[in-house]
């Protein structure tokens, strides 16, 4: 079955270090994959996406994402987070039937 | 330029009544899509509608779940004899439509829906 799967149901980080955020994807044929971030009561906000090109995607708000083919990955970074970070991370991808699959997210907390 | 809105953004409502949800999306976006976002569920797909082609409801949990899409723009959602377990936040989305299966797809605040 194709799937979209987020290990880490939560990460913490001190504000200033670099964070990551893990994703790893099972779709058949090229992978189209997006990250997106969730503030509370807030819908859905674009960060990135990878549909071809070059494996290291740069986004919205200083982050970016690798794509690793061999690894079927695609982790979300950022070399220094912020406590305005802090929110619920969700990655995706299309699968073979045109719709998008949603990871269970992650929630990213950044402490002071 | 504006993005998706939703509305209600809150509604309370009976179990056995019926719901409607709105959804306007982002202005020149053929493509239209309604999920759902429940606790322990994550994102769950539920209809895709693209121009004037016939909607994808395969993602439709029964069928007191309905929606429509009046003149390629604004979408309704309509739940009828709603359920507790209809309880969820239901988010619309809208892309540009020219690339099925790689378009960027921007999302609405959603709409919590409480089912007592």
């Amino acid at each position: 079955a194709q799937s979209v799967a987020q290990p880490e149901d939560q990460v913490n980080v001190a504000e200033g270090n670099p964070l990551t955020v893990k994703c790893t994807y099972s779709v058949s044929g090229n992978p189209y994959l997006f990250w997106y971030v969730q503030y509370p009561n807030r819908g859905l906000q674009f960060l990135l996406k990878y549909i071809t090109g070059d494996n290291l995607v740069k986004g919205s708000y200083g982050f970016e994402a690798e794509f690793n083919k061999s690894q079927t990955s695609f982790h979300l970074k950022k070399p220094s987070a912020l406590v305005s970070d802090s929110a619920l991370y969700f990655c995706a991808a299309y699968n073979q039937g045109g719709k998008l699959i949603f990871g269970q997210g992650t929630e990213l907390s950044v402490k002071p | 330029g504006a993005g998706v809105s939703q509305s209600p953004s809150n509604k309370v409502t009976e179990k056995g009544k019926d719901v409607e949800l709105r959804c306007d999306p982002i202005s020149g976006h053929t493509a239209l899509y309604w999920y759902r976002q429940s606790l322990g569920q994550g994102l769950e797909f539920l209809i895709y509608f693209q121009g004037n082609s016939a909607p994808d409801k395969s993602g439709l949990p029964s069928d007191r779940f309905s929606a429509e899409r009046t003149g390629g723009s604004v979408s309704t959602l309509t739940i009828q004899r709603t359920q507790q377990e209809d309880s969820a936040v239901y988010l619309c989305a809208s892309s540009l439509g020219f690339l099925a299966g790689r378009d960027t797809q921007y999302f609405g605040p959603g709409t919590r829906l409480t089912v007592l």
